[in-house]
């Protein structure tokens, strides 16, 4: 069974640009999330859809992070611009029921 | 308060021995439960969910402990691959499969 796909692996940007990452999360799984991991933190829940809906976006920083699940199926998550302390992993997972897989992450630097 | 807290180690052990790790969570009405494993720089994967009654998989045991707001993890015979940070992980109430993450409790098996 093919896992979550997640792309860039690796980005770099300066402070004040644009970035976007893509997801396509296990096929059937109806529910996808965002999470941002800091180094040497926990994974934080930006945002989780059910299908293409959003069920949670509470710690989503809406003033530059946006994410959208056209069709219920890929996502992608913008920020823009970005700041110096948005550098972390963002990972991606999706679930059918309980169990929830992982993409392996993007980890974007901001310098 | 953290809505799940874990002590960040690390935890220095030698292989062979035997390691208990404690999480603890903030919300009561809180459903289910799980320990997740991070190697370093990897995503993270479900290492098992957490029964009331408790459960063991092999060198592992879970327990949780509703009364208390307390879950554990338990690792007999530590082996040099077992070097991880363990995340203890809650699905928080609300119906919508929203999962919390600790902050990792970091483990070191040396020979």
């Amino acid at each position: 069974e093919a896992g979550v796909a997640q792309s860039p692996r690796y980005k770099i940007i300066e402070k004040r640009q644009s970035v976007a990452f893509w997801c396509n999360p296990i096929s059937g799984h109806a529910t996808l999330y965002w999470y941002q991991q800091i180094l040497g933190q926990g994974p934080k829940l930006l945002i989780q859809f059910q299908n293409n809906g959003v069920v949670d976006d509470s710690q989503l920083p809406k003033d530059r992070f946006s994410a959208e699940r056209l069709k219920g199926v890929d996502s992608t998550l913008k920020i823009q611009p970005a700041k110096l302390e948005d550098s972390a992993v963002y990972l991606c997972a999706s679930s059918l029921n309980s169990g929830v897989l992982f993409g392996p992450g993007t980890r974007l630097t901001v310098l | 308060r953290k809505e799940v807290e874990q002590d960040p180690g690390p935890f220095n052990v030698p292989e062979g021995a035997t390691v208990a790790f404690n999480c603890t969570y903030s919300n009561s009405a809180s459903q289910s439960f799980f320990w997740y494993r991070q190697d370093c720089r990897k995503e993270p994967k479900l290492l098992m969910s957490v029964y009331s009654s408790g459960n063991e998989d092999g060198r592992f045991t879970a327990q949780l402990n509703r009364a208390s707001q307390y879950i554990s993890l338990l690792i007999r015979d530590s082996k040099l691959s077992d070097s991880a940070t363990y995340l203890c992980v809650v699905n928080a109430a609300g119906g919508y499969n929203k999962l919390i993450f600790g902050a990792g409790t970091r483990l070191a098996v040396h020979p």
